[in-house]
């Protein structure tokens, strides 16, 4: 199975902030990547789809780039809402799903 | 607007059942994937069971072959998990979550489900 990892598994952050947070697959994924928000005491939200689309309604402060084995989520400047829980999860059309093990926010 | 609503979580005893329900509204359930997917305390996302649209697939992670079912009702625009020989390990809020080829688009807002004694 493929197996995906999340770099960093937390980060002290400051509003205003770019923040970058890195998502590797174990095998290449070609761009069948996703992007989760899970703020506490709530269900996950897709932010990002196909490793470079912003679902509909999200800010634009939030991007995603990669293709293959490495992706990466920014958001250019850091909002007091965006602190959370970030999560990618690779798919095929079929399953298993399998998520990354989350990178948590946190503001200093 | 995209609702779904689980239902169903409660306290259970090691080794017995429950059945978890989700009511979905605002789009045409059947033609849409549907998947269970859960949370333990303090702890990630884990993918449980997806269904396809007119039961064209249905798959469990390999954790939970074997115990847990997971089945549709279209006419009722109903999703189910029935979970059996529950363990301590599966206390954790079981998200209803709907899917267009993988991508996970709306989540209910989950039901705990806690195994103890």
């Amino acid at each position: 199975d493929i197996q995906m990892t999340q770099s960093p598994s937390s980060l002290s952050v400051s509003v205003g902030d770019r923040v970058t947070i890195t998502c590797q697959a174990s095998q290449d994924i070609s761009n069948y990547l996703n992007w989760y928000q899970q703020k506490p005491g709530k269900a996950p939200k897709l932010l990002i789809y196909d490793a470079s689309n912003l679902q509909t309604g999200v800010p634009a402060r939030f991007s995603g780039s990669g293709s293959g084995t490495d992706f990466t989520l920014t958001i250019s400047s850091l909002q007091p809402e965006d602190i959370a829980v970030y999560y990618c999860q690779q798919y095929d059309s079929l399953p298993p799903f399998i998520f990354g093990p989350g990178t948590r926010l946190e503001l200093k | 607007e995209v609702h779904l609503v689980e239902s169903g979580g409660g306290l259970v005893k090691p080794g017995g059942s429950l059945r978890l329900s989700c009511a979905a509204s605002g789009f045409p359930f059947s033609s849409f994937s549907m998947n269970w997917i859960r949370q333990a305390p303090g702890k990630g996302l884990e993918w449980v069971s997806s269904i396809g649209r007119d039961n064209t697939y249905i798959s469990h992670a390999d954790s939970f072959k074997g115990r847990f079912t997971i089945s549709r009702d279209d006419a009722k625009n109903s999703l189910y998990l029935q979970m059996d020989s529950l363990r301590a390990e599966d206390t954790a809020v079981y998200y209803c979550v709907r899917d267009y080829r993988g991508t996970f688009d709306n989540w209910g807002q989950g039901t705990l489900v806690a195994v103890s004694s």
